[in-house]
C-alpha cells in the first residue's frame, strides 16, 4: 500500500534563506507521481511541483524545486529566499499510476522569521 | 466562477442529524474527489469519481457516508446520522484526466463541519 512520510511537524527558517522539508514514500508500482502543495491558515491548497517517477531531471517551478531520489524513496521540496509569504502547511502527496486519489502525508508547518 | 465551488462554507449540526455537502468542480473536469481534514493532520481519501461513477471509494470509513455525482459534474456528500468524531474540513477537489497533463488537484476552500 503506498504511504507517504513527513517527519518534520515544524520547521523555521529566516527570511531570504533555504529551507528544505523532507518527505519520504512507500510503493510498488514504478509508475507513480508525487506531488507538494501548501496549505496557508486561510485553508486552501495550493499545488507547488509535480514529479513523474519516470522523470529523470528534478523538477522545478520559480522558488521551489523538488530533490527527487528515487532509490531512497524521498521527494524532499526546496525552497529557496524563503519570503514571509512561504509561512504555511506543506503537504507531500503521492499518486500510483496516472490516474486516481492522491495519498497525503501529514505537513509540515514551516514558520518564516523576519 | 473558475474554481471549484463548495457549499455551504459552514455547517453545524447536531448528533444523529443528516448532512449534505455539495462541490462544484472546475468545468470540464472529469474526476473528483472528495476528502476529509481533522485539525493539524494532512487529507484523508474519502471517495473519487471519473464521471458519473465513484471509481474508488475506500476511504468512506463506514456506511453513514455516502457520495453522488448524477451527471458527472455537481457532487453531494452525504453523511447520515452524523457523530461528533465527523467534525472536520470537506475538501472537494477536482481534475483533468488525461495522459498530456500531470493531473494535479484542483481544491476549493472546504466545508467545515462541526457536530455538536
Amino acid at each position: 500500500a503506498q504511504k507517504i512520510t513527513q517527519t518534520q511537524p515544524g520547521m523555521f527558517v529566516q527570511e531570504k534563506e533555504a529551507v528544505t522539508l523532507d518527505c519520504t514514500y512507500d510503493t510498488s508500482d514504478q509508475s507513480y507521481g508525487l506531488f507538494w502543495y501548501k496549505q496557508p491558515s486561510s485553508g486552501e491548497m495550493i499545488f507547488l511541483i509535480y514529479q513523474g517517477s519516470y522523470d529523470e531531471q528534478n523538477a522545478t517551478e520559480g522558488r521551489y524545486s523538488l530533490n527527487f531520489q528515487k532509490a531512497r524513496k524521498s521527494a524532499n521540496l526546496v525552497i529557496s529566499a524563503s519570503q514571509l509569504g512561504d509561512s504555511a502547511m506543506y503537504f507531500c502527496a503521492m499518486r500510483e499510476g496516472r490516474q486516481g486519489k492522491l495519498i497525503f502525508g501529514q505537513g509540515t508547518e514551516l514558520s518564516v522569521k523576519p | 466562477g473558475a474554481g471549484v465551488s463548495q457549499t455551504p462554507s459552514n455547517k453545524v449540526t447536531e448528533k444523529g442529524k443528516y448532512v449534505e455537502l455539495r462541490c462544484d468542480p472546475i468545468s470540464g473536469h472529469t474526476a473528483l474527489y472528495w476528502y476529509r481534514q481533522s485539525l493539524g493532520q494532512g487529507p484523508e481519501f474519502l471517495i473519487y469519481f471519473q464521471g458519473t461513477g465513484a471509481a474508488d471509494d475506500s476511504g468512506l470509513p463506514n456506511d453513514r457516508f455516502f457520495a453522488v455525482r448524477p451527471e458527472g459534474s455537481v457532487s453531494t456528500l452525504k453523511i447520515q446520522r452524523t457523530e461528533r468524531g465527523d467534525s472536520a474540513v470537506y475538501l472537494c477537489a477536482s481534475s483533468l484526466s488525461s495522459r498530456a497533463n500531470t493531473g494535479e488537484l484542483f481544491f476549493g476552500e472546504g466545508s467545515r463541519l462541526t457536530v455538536l
